[in-house]
């Protein structure tokens, strides 16, 4: 299967800081990328849609102001959490696909804690 | 109605069973379909895709689909203790996103 790499694999801040996680697809060219939070037990939940070249599509009830999504180059996604909190602690990983309809596959994900 | 459902589980299967994951989706529409498998702490992982009725085969995994009925199954032969894991079913229509099911937690008991 085609390979998605995230950078880093898991980050400690300190409240009001920003964050930066970076999702690759190494193998092929994703023209829309997913990011997805997870909480312990819990399901995934999507949070934006991004296609490359253009804006993000967020979920209802995500903060585009808060979480932005850059997806420069068929290759590179990116999500900065920006002021985190604590409540912001949790798992995202980002997938990438080759259409809106095709399969995705998910990178190894990123373990957020904030202090 | 949730456009994904599947029994949240835990589903408990003796080791060297055959387990059995069921999934319902909502929108007749629907065209792919996708089996993932998550460990805990980690990122799903794709296992299958079906697309058309009728079962597909990959050694010991078996997708099955319905459309018909809206239904979409695994099968798991020879469970081994390393299935144990969340298995979360996906659907979608041509050129929309992918919409997946909260999961069954699957543990193989020895």
């Amino acid at each position: 299967g085609a390979v998605v790499s995230q950078h880093p694999s898991w980050v400690i801040c300190k409240s009001g800081t920003s964050v930066k996680i970076e999702c690759r697809s190494l193998d092929f060219q994703a023209t829309t990328m997913f990011w997805y939070r997870q909480f312990p037990k819990q399901s995934l939940m999507l949070m934006a849609t991004s296609n490359e070249g253009s804006k993000a599509t967020y979920e209802q009830g995500v903060e585009k102001d808060k979480f932005l999504i850059n997806h420069a180059s068929l290759t590179l996604s990116t999500l900065t959490v920006t002021s985190a909190h604590p409540e912001d602690s949790s798992f995202y990983i980002c997938s990438a696909s080759q259409g809106l309809g095709n399969e995705q596959f998910f990178g190894p994900g990123t373990r957020l804690t904030v202090l | 109605q949730k456009e994904v459902e599947q029994n949240s589980g835990p589903l408990s299967v003796p080791e060297g069973a055959i387990a059995s994951l069921n999934c319902t989706y909502s929108d007749r529409g629907s065209q792919s379909f996708f089996w993932y498998r998550q460990y805990s702490g980690k990122s799903p992982e794709l296992i299958m895709s079906i697309y058309s009725n009728g079962d597909k085969e990959d050694g010991r995994f078996t997708a099955q689909l319905n459309k018909a009925s809206q239904y979409v199954s695994l099968l798991i032969r020879d469970s081994q203790p390393s299935d144990s894991a969340t298995y979360l079913c996906a659907v979608n229509r041509s050129a929309s996103k992918i919409i997946f099911g909260s999961g069954t937690r699957l543990s193989i008991r020895p």
